[in-house]
């Protein structure tokens, strides 16, 4: 069965230091993978997609960056953080879009606090 | 552009009162509507997802139905273990990206 890793599960940053968020797929190959960020009583907001090692995707500019340097890992990082960037940060993963199941599967997230 | 509703915000029900949740969308062309059980400090759950208006998913306690313009999830005889967020979300058929709604925040009161 598949798994999905996120760390770390909490972090307090202060402003204008670097981030750095990772998660790990198990149990699959060549899936889709996500960034989410979820601010309080919000929805989820698409940050990046990757479709490939090396293929990243942005939604919405911002003070964030993804990287996907193996199949199954997904870096999200910053190199100076704002307060803005504070929320809860989920990675996912979907199967091959058409092929595969398009459900996507949501690690146990990041709480991010920028202070 | 697509959008996701979904009402009510937030729903107290006491123990064993079913309800329904909605979930109202505008795409151009649906390939799928998801559901999702989120708790408190917890990633997103699936539950369920749908594909064409008529279509009906159960699992204990929840049932999902679609419709062409939105979709209901129904609570029978709801537990205190059913407290929780729950998201909705739809994929468009031009690609593989979701648009989620805010969630509606159950309370199941004992």
């Amino acid at each position: 069965s598949q798994t999905i890793h996120q760390w770390p599960a909490t972090l307090v940053q202060p402003v204008g230091s670097p981030l750095s968020l990772e998660c790990t797929v198990e149990g699959t190959s060549n899936p889709n993978l996500y960034w989410y960020r979820q601010a309080a009583g919000r929805g989820l907001q698409l940050l990046f997609y990757s479709v490939g090692i090396g293929q990243i995707s942005s939604e919405v500019p911002q003070n964030l960056s993804a990287s996907r340097p193996q199949d199954r890992q997904f870096i999200l990082s910053s190199k100076k953080l704002l307060l803005s960037d504070s929320g809860f940060y989920l990675c996912a993963w979907s199967g091959v879009a058409g092929v595969t199941y398009n459900e996507q599967f949501f690690g146990p997230g990041t709480r991010l606090t920028v202070l | 552009e697509d959008q996701v509703t979904q009402s009510p915000e937030a729903l107290r029900l006491q123990e064993g009162e079913s309800s329904s949740l909605n979930c109202s969308y505008t795409v151009s062309g649906l390939r799928g509507l998801f559901w999702y059980r989120q708790d408190p400090g917890k990633g997103p759950e699936f539950l369920f997802t749908l594909y064409s208006a008529g279509e009906e998913k159960e699992k204990e306690r929840l049932k999902a139905t679609l419709t062409k313009k939105e979709s209901f999830l129904h609570i029978t005889a709801p537990k205190p273990e059913d407290s929780a967020t729950y998201l909705c979300a739809v994929q468009p058929n031009y690609g593989q990206n979701f648009v989620f709604g805010p969630g509606t925040r159950l309370s199941v009161l004992p």
